[in-house]
């Protein structure tokens, strides 16, 4: 059965600290590890990985991915009130849809 | 107009009822899938569709139904709603299965 496990499962930081997000994944034929973030409804695309050790950036975002490991990353630098948000990771599997863990909610204080 | 639309966006129902959530696309992809939320358990997956002809069972089918009327058009029924359905239902589309998906602005079923 294909897992996917995400942790911490909640999170509070002050502005301007930095996390750090994590997904680990036990999946049979990996195609990609995504993540995305769920504000009030609809979850936001991030990142798509599919290469171990190539990091992705956009902005204070950034993640990479270790397949070696079958684990994620996702780091958020600096953070701000409007990083607060739910942060999914997905795992695309050859021929199947994506498998979801449970989320992180992060909840970022002034 | 948003890419994906599901409809409605909010839903009460009684126990017992059938009930229909519809979805529509213009993005042109093959891949539609529909999710459920619930509080603390992510995003799991209901049933999905890979093109017109193809319907398959995610891994929470019980108690719900798909039609995929058209490339655009992938809906979800509820033959006879329970309480524990009440969630938030995303659909979502994809291109491939190397693409992200998109999803919908969601729907907030709930189930008295």
């Amino acid at each position: 059965e294909d897992k996917v496990v995400q942790s911490p499962l909640s999170l509070v930081v002050h502005e301007g600290d930095t996390v750090t997000l994590n997904c680990s994944y036990e999946v049979t034929n990996f195609r990609s590890l995504l993540w995305y973030k769920q504000e009030k409804k609809a979850p936001t695309f991030l990142f798509m990985l599919t290469s171990s050790g190539i990091e992705k950036k956009s902005g204070r975002l950034s993640s990479i991915l270790d397949k070696k490991e079958l684990s994620s990353i996702l780091n958020i630098t600096a953070t701000q009130t409007g990083d607060s948000a739910i942060y999914l990771c997905a795992v695309l599997t050859s021929g199947y849809a994506l498998n979801f863990g449970k989320g992180t909610s992060l909840l970022v204080t002034p | 107009d948003a890419d994906v639309t599901q409809t409605p966006r909010n839903r009460i129902t009684k126990t017992g009822k059938r009930i229909m959530l519809e979805c529509s696309q213009t993005k042109g992809h093959d891949r539609m899938y529909w999710y459920r939320q619930d509080p603390g358990l992510g995003l799991r997956l209901i049933y999905y569709s890979f093109d017109v002809k193809d319907i398959n069972k995610g891994e929470i089918s019980d108690g719900y139904s798909v039609s995929r009327q058209a490339q655009a058009k992938f809906s979800l029924s509820l033959e006879s709603a329970i309480p524990n359905q009440t969630a938030l239902y995303f659909c979502a589309t994809s291109e491939s299965d190397r693409g992200h998906a998109f999803f919908g602005q969601g729907t907030r079923l709930t189930v008295v």
